[in-house]
């Protein structure tokens, strides 16, 4: 089984609904993000949490919501979606400290807003 | 800020080449420096993670090297196969307000030609 596993792994959508992305993770770690992929644009971060207690806003938080309902769940919504929105959703999680950190990926949401 | 770019964008070679494929980033603050392979449906997977006292790492077939000095990091394939193509990505973990915020390239998509 995929340690960091997302669904669905496919959405379309209409402008101005809200879904919600979810992401669980079986690896035990504490740390978990969520990153959007646009074509020409890279990863860019969404929100991240350190634990169960900490939510902060990444690069690009407006328009999105997330909740952390346990150490393995985080997910990520979408209050009113707008075609702007389309684009492949990453979850993450992360391990070590400092030059030792790093992350590791879901399978990704595809992502259509129409 | 940091910024992190990959050059080229895209690389087509005949199977059996030695290639490289080239990352820069602008602060050399860094923790570390991290390259990963996204294939189509399947998410990111950590290849070769180099920490900011290191030069380089090895893993099997790939080596990859880092020079903060001059803000680059190069990741070398050996002996290419088809089943390496792929997109590249390098990313940047920052010394400055990073909380494991890592700063990703746009990725140079590798294909490789029986």
């Amino acid at each position: 089984d995929a340690d960091v596993t997302q669904t669905p792994r496919n959405r379309i959508t209409k402008t101005g609904k809200r879904i919600m992305l979810e992401c669980s993770q079986t690896k035990g770690h504490d740390r978990m993000y969520w990153y959007r992929q646009d074509p020409g644009l890279g990863l860019r971060l969404i929100y991240y949490s350190f634990d169960v207690k900490d939510i902060n806003k990444g690069e690009i938080s407006d328009g999105y919501s997330v909740s952390r309902q346990a150490q393995a769940k985080f997910s990520l919504s979408l209050e009113s979606a707008i075609p702007n929105q389309t684009a492949l959703y990453f979850c993450a999680t992360g391990v070590g400290w400092e030059d030792q950190e790093t992350q590791y990926f879901g399978p990704g949401t595809r992502l259509l807003v129409l | 800020k940091q910024e992190v770019t990959q050059i080229p964008a895209a690389l087509s070679v005949p199977e059996g080449e030695n290639l490289v494929l080239n990352c820069s980033f602008t602060d050399s603050a860094i923790y570390n420096l991290q390259w990963f392979r996204q294939d189509p449906g399947k998410g990111l997977t950590s290849l070769l993670l180099i920490q900011s006292s290191q030069r380089e790492q090895t893993s099997g077939r790939l080596n990859a090297s880092l020079d903060k000095s001059s803000g680059r990091s190069t990741l070398y394939i050996a002996a290419s196969q088809p089943g390496d193509s792929a997109t590249y990505l390098c990313a940047a973990l920052p010394l400055r307000g990073s909380q494991g915020n890592l700063i990703f390239g746009k990725g140079t998509k590798l294909s490789v030609k029986p």
